[in-house]
């Protein structure tokens, strides 16, 4: 069956330091993946998506994910965090045209002052 | 409209009611979805349009969910006869073409609460 795993139920990060919320998927075909953002209260926001070609992704908000097909990650990064980061952030995989993505159960960043 | 747009945003419901929730995607575009998202989890699928065309319904979890969108723009999905498991955020979402190569849109949904 097709599945997105996000390890991690939350993050703790401090304010300025690098942050990574982790993704991997099982699907069969070349995926197209994706991360999406949620405040509380707020639909989803598109931060980044990943179809084909260079497999380090620049998204908002001075995030980025690689694409490792070996290891069938899609981890989110970002270099130095800031406390407006704090938020839901969901892993999404489509398996092919014209079909629905499907979400991993998101994991809670905090980023503290 | 600039964005996706969802109504009402919240709605209180007797056990037994039907519900009727309406979507407003953005101008143009082909792609429409549903999705459930219980407290505390992930997106999950229920239906997508392509168009006024319903090419997947199969993540509506009973009979008693319903979705349409007659011409193609505005999308309403009912619930009838709701349950308190029903009790949860409705989002829709849109994408300019039928690939979904784009990103999709999602409206802030609607809380629905089952009572």
């Amino acid at each position: 069956a097709q599945s997105v795993a996000q390890p991690e139920d939350q993050v703790n990060v401090a304010e300025g330091n690098p942050l990574t919320v982790k993704c991997t998927y099982s699907v069969s075909g070349n995926p197209y993946l994706f991360w999406y953002v949620q405040y509380p209260n707020r639909g989803l926001q598109f931060l980044l998506k990943y179809i084909t070609g260079d497999n380090l992704v620049k998204g908002s908000y001075g995030f980025e994910a690689e694409f490792n097909k070996s290891q069938t990650s899609f981890h989110l990064k970002k270099p130095s965090a800031l406390v407006s980061d704090s938020a839901l952030y969901f892993c999404a995989v489509r398996v092919k045209a014209g079909t629905a993505l499907i979400f991993g159960k998101g994991t809670t960043l905090s980023v503290s002052s | 409209g600039a964005g996706v747009s969802q109504s009402p945003r919240y709605k209180v419901a007797k056990r037994g009611q039907d519900v009727a929730l309406r979507c407003d995607p953005i101008s143009g575009h082909v792609s429409l979805f549903w999705y459930q998202q219980a407290l505390g989890q992930g997106p999950e699928f229920l239906t997508y349009f392509q168009n006024e065309a319903q090419l997947d319904k199969s993540g509506l979890p009973s009979d008693r969910f319903f979705a349409e969108r007659p011409e193609g723009s505005v999308s309403t999905l009912k619930i009838q006869r709701t349950q308190q498991e029903d009790s949860a955020v409705y989002l829709c979402a849109s994408s300019p073409g039928g690939q979904g190569q784009s990103g999709y849109t999602f409206g802030s949904g609607t809380r629905l609460t089952v009572v």
